[in-house]
């Protein structure tokens, strides 16, 4: 069974960097598959924000791209998020999701609990 | 890229069927059969409930089932379960985005 956990600090302070780690079981990374990070801000729907491949290849909200970094290491089967200058709209619970691509297929088929971020000095 | 509009609320008593409706545009909905949908307990993972506008995963009751005309997808509940109660969000490829709805809080009255 394939599980995610998002892990890092609860609290960040304004225009610092907020930076989130998914460890993932039971899949090894490198197998293939793409990763992803979802948000959901407070009273709102979700909003995607990035997606790696086990390779490197990189996408980005184009709405987030200039704040974003997304980046994995397969060695500890693990992706990450940095999003930097961080403002109180940032606040929200943040998801890591496994990304399915195929030839007809775009959906996100494993999701982990997600991790409350809030931005506040 | 804006979000898939969605009611705020749908409800039903156990063993009725309720519709969710998500409208999008034509580079999204319309646009791709990339339909999906999620349903969220509060503080747990979100599970997936319908691919590729109709598809169940394994595991997913037949009770869930997806359809889509034009720019609106729409998600059946049939036969209302009290763990049918959650929030339901659904999503749709948009080419160089991925935007998902506003959601709905299905109540089984």
């Amino acid at each position: 069974q394939v599980q995610l956990q998002e892990s890092g600090p609860g609290l960040v302070k304004p225009s610092e960097t907020l930076s989130l780690t998914c460890a993932v079981s039971g899949y090894s990374i490198s197998s293939g598959y793409y990763w992803s990070w979802i948000r959901q801000s407070p009273g709102k729907g979700l909003e995607w924000i990035a997606t790696i491949y086990h390779s490197g290849i990189t996408y980005y909200n184009p709405s987030l791209r200039s704040r974003v970094t997304i980046s994995v290491d397969t060695s500890k089967n693990q992706f990450s998020l940095n999003l930097s200058s961080v403002t109180d709209a940032d606040t929200a619970v943040y998801y890591c999701a496994r990304y399915v691509v195929g030839t007809a297929s775009f959906y996100f088929d494993y999701w982990g609990q997600g991790t409350l971020v809030t931005v506040a000095s | 890229q804006s979000a898939l509009t969605q009611p705020p609320s749908a409800s039903g008593s156990p063993g009725q069927s309720v519709t969710i409706s998500c409208t999008g545009t034509s580079s999204d909905v319309g646009g791709y059969n990339y339909v999906s949908w999620y349903q969220h307990h509060p503080g747990k993972a979100p599970k997936l409930m319908i691919y590729e506008v109709t598809k169940r995963p394994s595991g997913v009751p037949d009770r869930f089932s997806g359809s889509k005309s034009g720019n609106t997808a729409s998600l059946t509940v049939s036969g209302l379960q009290a763990e049918d109660e959650a929030d339901y969000y659904c999503s749709s490829y948009a080419g160089n985005n991925y935007v998902f709805g506003t959601g709905t809080k299905v109540t089984v009255l």
